[in-house]
């Protein structure tokens, strides 16, 4: 059965540290993606990023990175000089590719509530 | 470009009513998704559509709820006989299958509160 674990529930930092959220996932399918989304207070779910199962290699996107390593089923998300416009609740994603290449349903994990002090 | 859109956004309901939910998806996108958030979790899988085909059902979606995308646009979900149980932030998602249909982008969501 796929799973996504965030053992982190809830992560504390002061305004430019730099912040890693953990992501472990399960899953016995040899092509999956991954996903990370953010739900600010709002409530809206915010695309962040996907990562094929086939491509290893680290992003970055400004303050943004992600460490993608199969070996440990993990897909771990950085945020460098936090903001307080960071505050939020980020979810780790799986889920399988099918037919069209188009994912079916999204396994989330529990979220890691991050807040970010001035 | 308009995002997903979802109708009510709130809605209280006394136990035992029946309610139901819009979502209009991203026009062109043709595959819609239905999930579930209680407080404190990650959204949870609820079914989903390709164009009107309903492709997949959750164990979640018991025989109170029905979803239904008739013309593979908008989508509705209804719940009969809504319990306390039910309570939850409704969350809908669409995506394009294609080279770049891997992302499901998600609407604002619908609260509902059964009391």
């Amino acid at each position: 059965a796929q799973k996504v674990t965030q053992a982190q529930t809830e992560i504390s930092v002061v305004e430019k540290e730099d912040v890693t959220l953990d992501c472990v996932y399960e899953t016995r399918d040899t092509t999956y993606y991954l996903f990370w989304y953010k739900q600010p207070p709002s409530g809206e779910l915010v695309f962040l990023i996907r990562r094929n199962s086939f491509d290893e290699q680290n992003e970055i996107s400004g303050r943004y990175s992600w460490n993608f390593q199969k070996s440990t089923s993990s897909f771990n998300f950085t945020i460098t000089a936090s903001q307080v416009v960071d505050s939020a609740v980020y979810f780790c994603a799986l889920s399988e590719v099918n037919y069209g290449g188009a994912t079916n349903k999204l396994i989330f994990g529990t979220g890691t509530l991050l807040a970010v002090q001035p | 470009d308009t995002g997903v859109s979802q109708d009510p956004r709130h809605k209280i309901t006394k136990r035992g009513q029946n309610v139901t939910f819009r979502c209009d998806p991203i026009s062109e996108h043709n595959r819609l998704y239905w999930y579930r958030q209680t407080l404190g979790q990650g959204p949870e899988f609820l079914t989903y559509f390709q164009n009107e085909a309903q492709l997949e059902k959750s164990r979640l979606l018991s025989d109170r709820f029905s979803a239904e995308r008739p013309k593979g646009s908008f989508s509705t979900l209804e719940i009969q006989r809504t319990e306390q149980g039910d309570s939850a932030m409704y969350l809908c998602a669409s995506s394009l299958v294609g080279s770049d249909g891997y992302e499901q982008y998600f609407g604002p969501g619908t609260r509902l509160t059964v009391t």
